[in-house]
Formats: structure tokens, C-alpha cells, sequence
């Protein structure tokens, strides 16, 4: 069991491109869930995964974020259009089923936007 | 929706002082709360979670508890020393299918030897 792994660890851009991130929970957890955390801030909710159905979206997630799981493995998180705004740790988790909501959570993709 | 409020925002002690941290939750549906640590460059890790049924949990060092009526819960480290100097998060959950885990907004320890 290595954890919870995202890539890149850091990511700077220009406004108005477009950025992917990837994350690999836990082999066993079927829940994943991505976070977004500016300084002094605590993680704020974005959206969840219970396998490959995404099941809820924060309305912090904008038109131009979106996020998959195709095989209930590992997941992406997409910003298109990039705006300085969106300069964030983007963290993710992965959690058991249902009922264990113990979140287990990456070392997160830290995002500039220039 | 629940929404979660800590403090204080910074703490400063003595090593082998003790260290409070509390927070209150809006939603009286949540019934999980955990308490999360934070590394510089890292992650949240878990460092200790309690359940609505149950009024006190401890593990060595850290204790958390929980006043359902008033609706707020406290974290306890006791013995505090260097390594725990981080930013702790506290976080609310309903515990349904379809919620998602809330957080506060963290509380800053230091600890000076």
C-alpha cells in the first residue's frame, strides 16, 4: 500500500491554458474525492467518486473544471481556461465504502497560475 | 449545508504544555467528526476521529471530545512537543451517501522548546 498519489506535485501555467491532473488512491478504495486548499484555508470540497459514478459536485466547481474516473481506478481533474483564481493545492482522497469515511489524502498538485 | 467553525486560527505553547482546539458544527445531522494534520509540503493525515454515540475518545497524547447538545467538539494534545507543531483541521460529516466531508478553517500549533 503506497497511499494516495498525485502527479504532478507542482504545476505553473499561463492564464487561459488548460491543465490535468491525475490521482491514484488507495488499490481497495472505491471512493475518491478531490479537494481544493488555498493558504490558510482548510480544504475545500469540489466533487466524489463512489467508483466511477461521480455522485456530487460542489458549487465551487465550475463549468470549466471537470473531473472523471473511467475505471473506478484513477482519476483527472481538468481546468480549462486557467485564471489566476484557480491557484490552489488541489488534494485528493480516497476513502472504503460508504459508512467508513475515513479520508486518506495525497500530497495534493500545487497549482500557479501566471 | 454544514458549515464549520475552528479556533483559535493560531495556538503558541510550551513543550509539555497542554493545547485545546474546538469547533462547532452547524448541521445537528452530522454524527462523524475527525481531526486532520497538517505538514508543510503534505497532505491532511488523520489523527483521530469520534462518532456521535460516543462522548470521548483517546489515543496516548490526543483526546477529542464531543458535546452533541451544543454542538461542538474539542481536540486535547497533552505533553505537546516540537513534532506536533502543524496546522490541525477539524471536519464535520452527516454520514450519508451523497455528503461530503466539511472542514474548518485550521488552527496554526506551535510548539517551542
Amino acid at each position: 500500500d503506497t497511499g494516495v498519489s498525485q502527479n504532478p506535485r507542482h504545476k505553473i501555467t499561463k492564464r487561459g491554458q488548460n491543465v490535468t491532473f491525475r490521482c491514484d488512491p488507495i488499490s481497495e478504495h472505491n471512493r475518491l474525492y478531490w479537494y481544493r486548499q488555498t493558504l490558510g484555508q482548510g480544504p475545500e470540497f469540489l466533487t466524489y467518486f463512489q467508483n466511477e459514478a461521480q455522485l456530487e459536485k460542489s458549487r465551487l466547481l465550475s463549468d470549466r473544471f471537470s473531473a472523471e474516473r473511467p475505471k473506478g481506478s484513477f482519476s483527472t481533474l481538468e481546468i480549462q481556461r486557467t485564471e489566476q483564481g484557480d491557484s490552489a493545492m488541489y488534494l485528493c482522497a480516497s476513502s472504503l465504502s460508504w459508512g467508513n469515511e475515513k479520508l486518506f489524502f495525497g500530497s495534493g498538485t500545487q497549482l500557479s497560475v501566471l | 449545508g454544514e458549515n464549520v467553525e475552528q479556533h483559535p486560527s493560531t495556538l503558541s505553547v510550551q513543550e509539555g504544555d497542554s493545547a485545546v482546539i474546538k469547533c462547532t458544527y452547524s448541521d445537528s445531522a452530522s454524527n462523524y467528526f475527525p481531526w486532520y494534520k497538517q505538514e508543510l509540503g503534505k497532505g491532511p493525515q488523520l489523527i483521530i476521529d469520534i462518532r456521535s454515540n460516543v462522548g470521548e475518545k483517546k489515543d496516548q497524547r490526543i483526546a477529542v471530545t464531543l458535546n452533541k447538545t451544543a454542538k461542538h467538539f474539542s481536540l486535547h494534545i497533552t505533553e505537546t512537543q516540537p513534532e506536533d507543531s502543524a496546522v490541525y483541521f477539524c471536519a464535520a460529516h452527516r454520514g450519508q451517501a451523497g455528503t461530503a466531508l466539511i472542514f474548518g478553517k485550521g488552527t496554526t500549533l506551535s510548539v517551542s522548546s
